[in-house]
């Protein structure tokens, strides 16, 4: 069975400074990789995902991650972050399995200081 | 943006009575999919389906059942809700393109709901 773990519960970062959030994946296939951004009382928005290739991954809002397969992880980095960019980061994991069943790793909380 | 509605975007209900939830997309996905939210757990799925009367059990789905009668529609219902299942419920779909069915989901915007 897959699992996601996102280590850091809570983030607090001053604006304009760079930003690196964590996931650790576990899977026994290719792994498809996803981060998602959800605002306060808002939906799941799409920043980047992995499929194959270019193992480092743009997205959008300014936001790349790097697929290191020898460590399991999908981390994400902003390398200034905005007071908009406060929110809760999903990272999570797709299986080959029929169905497209996404598992989610807990989240992280950004605080963006002023 | 994908479009994707969920109704109602808040309900409190009271222990016993049945809910249903409404999912309802324009974009003719064949994947559509129900995650419960809840602090610490991230997003857990509840069911899903990869077209219309085909359905299958997530990760969550005890006091949970589903319908799709049409390809724009998925309904979510909680039999007798109990107060365990107030939480944030989101709607996804995916296009599953490609014959692959690893696609990327869009989500609806949430359905807060409290059981009392």
């Amino acid at each position: 069975a897959q699992s996601v773990t996102q280590p850091d519960i809570h983030i607090t970062v001053s604006e304009g400074a760079s930003l690196e959030l964590r996931c650790n994946y576990s899977y026994g296939a290719t792994p498809y990789l996803f981060w998602y951004v959800q605002s306060p009382g808002q939906g799941l928005q799409l920043l980047l995902k992995y499929f194959s290739g270019d193992t480092l991954v743009q997205g959008i809002k300014g936001f790349e991650a790097e697929f290191k397969r020898s460590q399991s992880s999908f981390n994400l980095r902003k390398p200034s972050v905005h007071w908009s960019d406060a929110a809760e980061y999903f990272c999570a994991v797709g299986a080959e399995a029929a169905g497209n069943k996404l598992t989610f790793g807990g989240g992280t909380r950004v605080l963006v200081k002023p | 943006d994908a479009g994707i509605t969920q109704s109602p975007r808040h309900k409190v209900t009271e222990t016993g009575t049945p809910v249903t939830l409404r999912c309802h997309q324009t974009e003719n996905h064949r994947y559509m999919y129900w995650y419960r939210q809840d602090p610490g757990h991230g997003l857990r799925l509840i069911h899903y389906s990869y077209g219309v009367k085909d359905t299958d059990k997530g990760e969550v789905s005890d006091g949970y059942s589903v319908s799709r009668s049409k390809t724009e529609d998925f309904l979510l219902t909680l039999e007798s809700a109990t107060s365990s299942q107030t939480s944030v419920y989101f709607c996804a779909i995916s296009a599953g393109r490609g014959g692959t069915s690893t696609d990327t989901q869009y989500f609806g915007p949430g359905t807060r709901l409290t059981v009392l």
